[in-house]
């Protein structure tokens, strides 16, 4: 597709269960990055990949929070053990280059519900 | 430490009327701004962005004016229309290695 795609748009799950959430970024951008949106709330930067370079997990709220890139395509973010304030909608963006001064395209998130 | 935030949280508008959303901001080596119009159940959508070099720019029915003595950030959208109801999100970025810092989030409501 032309836009970042996300996967499930919605995920319901019970605290103490794991969950995978996948974004396709656009194709031929190397950068990548995950934010997670508590309701009525702003972004909250959780990581970042850029090419081959280490990523940049400085986000990540707890070591239960974890993400993997493959190339410069899909990436999945895992949440073990979720818990109630893990509830959330994750969004995923792409950028071209990951210049600091470059736009984010976003997908339309997954909202995630921890029961 | 340093914040990004906007002065009020929601804002309603008559159609046709000009808006204008205001943001704060504390980091003074910011120096890349971005407005994203989020609709309810999607993405945040590219609006504008704009320099610390620059003041002003200008798109298609917006503007984003710059003032780096008072670090004030504000989005002027002309003429409102019903699809302008969004909520709005001003972001800042201070560099290299850096990420784009998101605000809080503003509600535009625009009354027929």
């Amino acid at each position: 597709g032309a836009g970042v795609s996300q996967s499930p748009s919605n995920k319901v799950t019970e605290k103490g269960k794991d969950v995978e959430l996948r974004c396709d970024p656009i194709s031929g951008h190397t950068a990548l990055y995950w934010y997670r949106q508590r309701l009525g709330q702003g972004l909250e930067f959780l990581i970042y990949f850029q090419g081959n370079s280490a990523p940049d997990k400085s986000g990540l709220p707890s070591d239960r929070f974890s993400a993997e890139r493959t190339g410069e395509s899909v990436s999945t973010l895992t949440i073990q053990r979720t818990q109630q304030e893990d509830s959330a909608v994750y969004l995923c963006a792409s950028s071209p280059l990951g210049g600091w001064n470059e736009k984010l395209f976003f997908g339309s998130g997954t909202q995630l519900s921890v029961l | 430490g340093e914040s990004v935030g906007l002065h009020l949280p929601t804002l309603s508008v008559q159609e046709g009327d000009n808006s204008i959303i205001n943001c704060a901001y504390s980091n003074s080596a910011s120096d890349y701004f971005i407005w994203y119009k989020q609709e309810s159940g999607k993405g945040p959508q590219f609006i504008i962005d704009i320099r610390s070099n620059m003041d002003k720019r200008q798109g298609q029915r917006v503007t984003v004016l710059l003032n780096k003595t008072v670090k004030h950030l504000s989005l002027q959208i002309a003429a409102t229309q019903p699809g302008d109801s969004a909520v709005y999100f001003c972001a800042e970025n201070s560099g290299a290695n850096s990420k784009l810092t998101f605000g809080k989030g503003i509600t535009l409501s625009v009354r027929p």
